[in-house]
């Protein structure tokens, strides 16, 4: 069963727009970690953000702010005022730790395209 | 540059042939993992490492692969008798710790079997 689930396949927006990323995640772990990579077209993953479990409080880095909500186990991904640099793939993962060997369990992927 | 790095960057090579990968990780990160990743698909968890020793191992990785570490330094990837399905990309990541650390990735080496 996908652990991850990123529903938007695909999102287009004009430069300057604000657009929001969805992430949801699964587990019964009461310890795990969310993390968003961003993949440019070069294909290396770029790592955003790291958050653990039991820190529920939203961050905000520059035009990139994360909103982290347990109740509905979700941690989206807002991009304010988009570039045309932000185009990329953009994937959401879950660690859960020493009961997955600690690997990272990513979602599909949101492509995101930011036209001038 | 201080980032993971993998060799070579593209492979292409025939059905049936063998192929090795290598990943130099961060230096002194102690954790290494291999991911694949298809097509339209977010990367997959195929295996990793504490130092040297080969902790888990994804039901993904069949016979076919086999991964080393044998100095606990860098990594190296084999698959054997390679097929058409082995097309993807395939990353390398590293971090430090106790394993909930950030994993860094390295660019990946893209493996095209004809």
């Amino acid at each position: 069963a996908q652990k991850v689930t990123q529903a938007q396949t695909e999102i287009s927006v004009v430069e300057k727009e604000d657009v929001t990323l969805d992430c949801v995640y699964e587990t019964r772990d009461t310890t795990y970690y969310l993390f968003w990579y961003k993949q440019p077209p070069s294909g290396e993953l770029v790592f955003l953000i790291r958050r653990n479990s039991f820190d529920e409080q939203n961050e905000i880095s520059g035009r990139y702010s994360w909103n982290f909500q347990k109740s509905t186990s979700s941690f989206n991904f807002t991009i304010t005022a988009s570039q045309v640099v932000d185009s990329a793939v953009y994937f959401c993962a879950l660690s859960e730790g020493v009961n997955s060997g600690y690997a990272l369990n990513f979602g599909k992927g949101t492509s995101l395209l930011v036209t001038p | 540059d201080t980032g993971v790095s993998q060799d070579p960057r593209h492979k292409i090579t025939k059905r049936g042939q063998n192929v090795t990968f290598r990943c130099d990780p961060i230096s002194e990160h102690n954790r290494l993992y291999w991911y694949r990743q298809t097509l339209g698909q977010g990367p997959e968890f195929l295996t990793y490492f504490q130092n040297e020793a080969q902790l888990e191992k994804s039901r993904l990785l069949s016979d076919r692969f086999s991964a080393e570490r044998p100095k606990g330094s860098f990594s190296t990837l084999e698959i054997q008798r390679t097929e058409q399905g082995d097309s993807a990309m395939y990353l390398c990541a590293s971090s430090s710790g106790t394993g909930l650390e950030t994993q860094y990735f390295g660019p990946g080496t893209r493996l095209l079997v004809l």
